[in-house]
């Protein structure tokens, strides 16, 4: 089974504070996804990654920035915190074109609290 | 641009009894389509998907989904619900070419009563 992996179930950080939300996926997916989930809002892209040391913004990357050095870890970053960032997040990937069938398989969610 | 809608946001059925979702799309290209599970707290999880073929799928859990490109739609249902199915419902469109990410509906949240 493909699982990805976020290693901050929990986190409340202060703002102004920089803050890393680590993903690794171990199927050797290209695809790399950062959604956010906010309650009546759903899931919205912020960035997302074909391939290593590539990124590509999504609908609202605003505040945010991500890192991908190696293929099977895709990093989202807040420079500077803020409370309206209060959310959760999610990482997802997936395989490239037509063998994925875009199945996008998710993390269990960061949970981020800004205050 | 395309677009998921879930009309309903909060959907409550007894136990036992039987569960639409609806969701409607708006595409330019034949999509992918996928339905997607949210248990409190936790990630998303994959119930079906609908590629090509037959239009009515079968997931887990005992839910299944009818294609109908007539009326841009692709329906969960589920004959009988289990309290256990309390949780947030989430569809999803995507290119058949792949790559490019899923657009996906705001979500119905599923409320299960005795």
């Amino acid at each position: 089974d493909v699982k990805v992996t976020q290693s901050s179930r929990y986190l409340v950080k202060r703002t102004g504070e920089k803050v890393f939300l680590e993903c690794v996926q171990d199927m050797d997916h290209e695809n790399m996804f950062w959604y956010r989930q906010d309650p009546g809002l759903g899931l919205r892209l912020i960035y997302f990654s074909y391939d290593v040391k590539m990124k590509e913004k999504g609908d609202i990357p605003e505040g945010y920035s991500v890192s991908r050095e190696k293929k099977e870890r895709f990093s989202l970053i807040l420079e500077s915190a803020s409370t309206n960032q209060t959310s959760m997040y999610l990482c997802a990937s997936t395989l490239t074109g037509r063998r994925s069938g875009n199945t996008i398989y998710f993390g269990e969610g960061s949970w981020l609290t800004v205050v | 641009a395309q677009s998921v809608t879930q009309p309903d946001i909060h959907i409550t059925v007894s136990e036992g009894a039987s569960l639409e979702l609806r969701c409607n799309y708006s595409y330019g290209a034949t999509p992918y389509l996928f339905w997607y599970v949210q248990s409190p707290g936790q990630g998303l999880q994959l119930l079906l998907k609908y590629f090509s073929g037959d239009t009515l799928v079968q997931g887990i859990k005992g839910f299944e989904a009818e294609f109908k490109r007539s009326q841009s739609s692709f329906n969960l249902r589920k004959p009988s619900v289990h309290w256990s199915d309390a949780a947030e419902y989430f569809c999803a469109v995507g290119l058949v070419s792949g790559n490019t990410p899923l657009v996906f509906g705001k979500g119905t949240r599923l409320s299960v009563i005795a």
